[in-house]
């Protein structure tokens, strides 16, 4: 069974420029997740899809971070404009109660 | 909103001994504790997890813990490895099902 994929996996930008992530959740998964891992601290949600909408986005910037999942399937989530504490790792996960982890996308912002 | 708490921030073992890593939680409605291992650069692993309805899950030298009553949920590594050197979060559910992870335990085995 193929797992989480997301892509890129680096990326490097200036402040003020915007930057997108996609993911592709495992096979059949409904519910899919965009987390922020910050160096030293655990995942934190920024927002969970299930199927096409928005079930909590209660702690996504919504005046510089967007997300979308149109089909059901895979997502995008953008940064526009982005700021130097963006500088993480974006984590997608999948699974209707088991969450299972994309390898991530590290994002520097300079 | 849910809020949990991991202890230590840091284990160092030798090789061969126990390694025990506690979180409490602030939500009684919580109901389910998975535990995620995560090795320099790559992505946090489900290693494994146990349901409000279950006091104890064991899988081969990982076991889980969980008292209800006190809220709190505790890791526990037998015979430790030093391929078991990594972080290792807990987390637990809100009331709406979402995830609320810990800060995590740096897990060093010396040889």
């Amino acid at each position: 069974e193929a797992g989480v994929a997301q892509s890129p996996r680096y990326k490097i930008i200036e402040k003020r420029q915007s930057v997108a992530f996609w993911c592709n959740p495992i096979s059949g998964h409904a519910t899919l997740y965009w987390y922020q891992q910050i160096l030293g601290q655990g995942p934190k949600l920024l927002i969970q899809f299930q199927n096409n909408g928005v079930v909590d986005d209660s702690q996504l910037p919504k005046d510089r971070f967007s997300a979308e999942r149109l089909k059901g399937v895979d997502s995008t989530l953008k940064i526009q404009p982005a700021k130097l504490e963006d500088s993480a790792v974006y984590l997608c996960a999948s699974g209707d109660y088991e969450q299972y982890f994309g390898p991530g996308t590290r994002l520097t912002v300079t | 909103g849910e809020n949990v708490e991991q202890h230590p921030s840091t284990l160092s073992v030798q090789e061969g001994d126990s390694a025990v890593i506690k979180c409490t939680y602030s939500d009684s409605a919580s109901n389910y504790f998975p535990w995620y291992k995560q090795e320099l650069g790559k992505r946090p692993q489900l290693i494994i997890d146990i349901r409000s309805n279950v006091g104890e899950k064991k899988d081969q030298r990982i076991a889980v813990t969980l008292n209800k009553t006190a809220k709190h949920f505790s890791l526990h590594i037998t015979e430790t490895q030093p391929e078991d050197s990594a972080v290792y979060f807990c987390a637990a559910t809100d009331s709406w099902g979402k995830l609320q992870f810990g800060a995590g335990t740096q897990v060093v085995v010396t040889p």
